[in-house]
């Protein structure tokens, strides 16, 4: 169980493009989701904290603008990356959580951006 | 801002011997857990610890939290090949279904 799900496992777009990647939990519901961001050879960065039927909340210098993200069912996540550049290239993974109980999160295989 | 520190940064051993990575924080944790991450793939689950003093072992990895809560370690006995990866503890200061943070993360290389 606790199986979350992303796609596209990676992605290659040329600058000023935008790039969508969902991420879903495939066999329990998730009130909340979070995004991740990860450069080579680096922890884990939280990006923001999706929250379904409601605004994302957003970490310290994270442009909200920049990274949409929308939670429209208890089941699925999707990270818009808009007018995407070069450096916006990473390795982006969601999270997702089980309700009650400690705090634990399932992530996703993580979705490679590569922008030209 | 609360921070985890982990160490060592780095770590390539062979295969057979024994480490130790180490989660420090200056913070109480509600909960901790460790993760392992391979290349290319997103983290891994391996345990969470709760209780204060707490020992978990799953087959050759032994998992300690301290008392007071504020860090914590993995152990690894007889490391072999397959152990190689990226290591991250995770603690959640809040309690309940909250965000977690990330430690700097520890890479372990074993080489047979």
């Amino acid at each position: 169980g606790a199986v979350v799900s992303q796609h596209p496992s990676w992605v290659i777009c040329k600058s000023g493009t935008s790039v969508k990647i969902e991420c879903r939990s495939l066999d329990f519901q998730a009130t909340t989701m979070f995004w991740y961001r990860q450069f080579p050879k680096q922890s884990l960065m939280l990006m923001a904290t999706s929250n379904e039927g409601s605004k994302a909340t957003y970490e310290q210098g994270v442009e909200k603008d920049k990274f949409l993200i929308n939670h429209a069912s208890l089941t699925l996540s999707t990270l818009t990356v808009t007018s995407a550049h070069p450096e916006d290239s990473s390795f982006y993974i969601c999270s997702a959580g089980l309700a009650g109980g400690v705090n634990e999160q399932f992530f996703g295989p993580g979705t490679r951006l590569t922008v030209l | 801002t609360q921070l985890l520190e982990q160490s060592p940064q780095f770590l390539s051993i062979q295969e057979g011997e024994n480490l130790t990575v180490y989660c420090n924080s200056s913070s109480v944790f509600s909960s901790l857990q460790w993760y392992r991450q391979e290349p290319g793939e997103g983290p891994v689950l391996l345990v969470t610890v709760v209780t204060g003093g707490e020992v978990k072992k799953l087959k050759r990895l032994t998992f300690q939290f301290g008392d007071a809560r504020k860090d914590s370690s993995l152990h690894i006995t007889a490391a072999q090949p397959g152990d190689t990866g990226l290591y991250l503890c995770a603690g959640d200061w809040s309690g309940g279904y909250q965000k977690v943070t990330f430690g700097t993360g520890t890479k372990l290389q074993v080489i047979p």
